[in-house]
């Protein structure tokens, strides 16, 4: 039982590149989540799903695209990556109204 | 807008020494509240969720309350140890945020505890 999964653990882009960070969970949770973690900012979510083929936006969307094909993957992509793009990127999945897991994190540095 | 507050950002103590941290949010309205620990350079472990109609929870040396009426919310830590130290951060959801529950996050209080 792995929990939530993210790849890759590091990235470093141009600005202009694109790239998608991929998560994955093995606890057949309906909810998933994506935040980025920024030094005095504290955690912000990005955009969210409550199901397989579900997305919406959460506080800070901009920049980013998701998808949700499958229940167990949550994707997030950056079109056209700018250096206040540059974070640490967390998923999280949780059932209905209970605690939310979270992965490892990626590091994304956007030069 | 929920605000999620923690204070105080960094705190020393001396192993073996309780601790209390504190969280405060300034809308009442919420579904719950989760605490969780964050080691530097990793992700962030969950230590307890406590539901809006709970006023406490434990587990092991940890207790955490929660005071709806007063935005309150503190994480107690019994006999602390080296390896408590890390970035203590506190969550919650507001029911105004839907079915998703989307959390709101403090800005963390630093803990470490010297040998």
């Amino acid at each position: 039982n792995a929990g939530v999964t993210q790849t890759p653990k590091f990235r470093v882009l141009k600005t202009g590149q694109s790239m998608t960070l991929l998560c994955a969970q093995d606890m057949n949770h309906e909810y998933m989540y994506w935040y980025r973690q920024d030094p005095g900012m504290g955690l912000r979510l990005i955009h969210y799903s409550v199901g397989e083929g579900t997305t919406a936006k959460g506080e800070v969307p901009d920049g980013y695209n998701v998808s949700r094909l499958k229940k167990q993957n949550f994707l997030l992509g950056l079109e056209s990556a700018a250096p206040s793009q540059t974070s640490v990127y967390f998923c999280a999945s949780s059932s209905p109204f209970r605690e939310q897991f979270f992965g490892p994190g990626t590091r994304l540095t956007v030069l | 807008k929920q605000e999620v507050t923690q204070i105080p950002a960094a705190l020393s103590v001396p192993e073996g020494e309780n601790l209390v941290l504190n969280c405060s949010f300034t809308d009442s309205a919420i579904y719950n509240l989760q605490w969780f620990r964050q080691d530097p350079g990793k992700g962030l472990t969950s230590l307890l969720l406590i539901q809006s109609s709970q006023r406490e929870q434990t587990s092991g040396r940890l207790n955490a309350s929660l005071d709806k009426s007063s935005g309150r919310s503190t994480l107690y830590i019994a006999a602390s140890q080296p390896g408590d130290s890390a970035t203590y951060l506190c969550a919650v959801s507001l029911i105004s945020s839907g079915s998703a529950r989307q959390l709101t996050f403090g800005s963390g209080t630093q803990l470490t505890v010297l040998p």
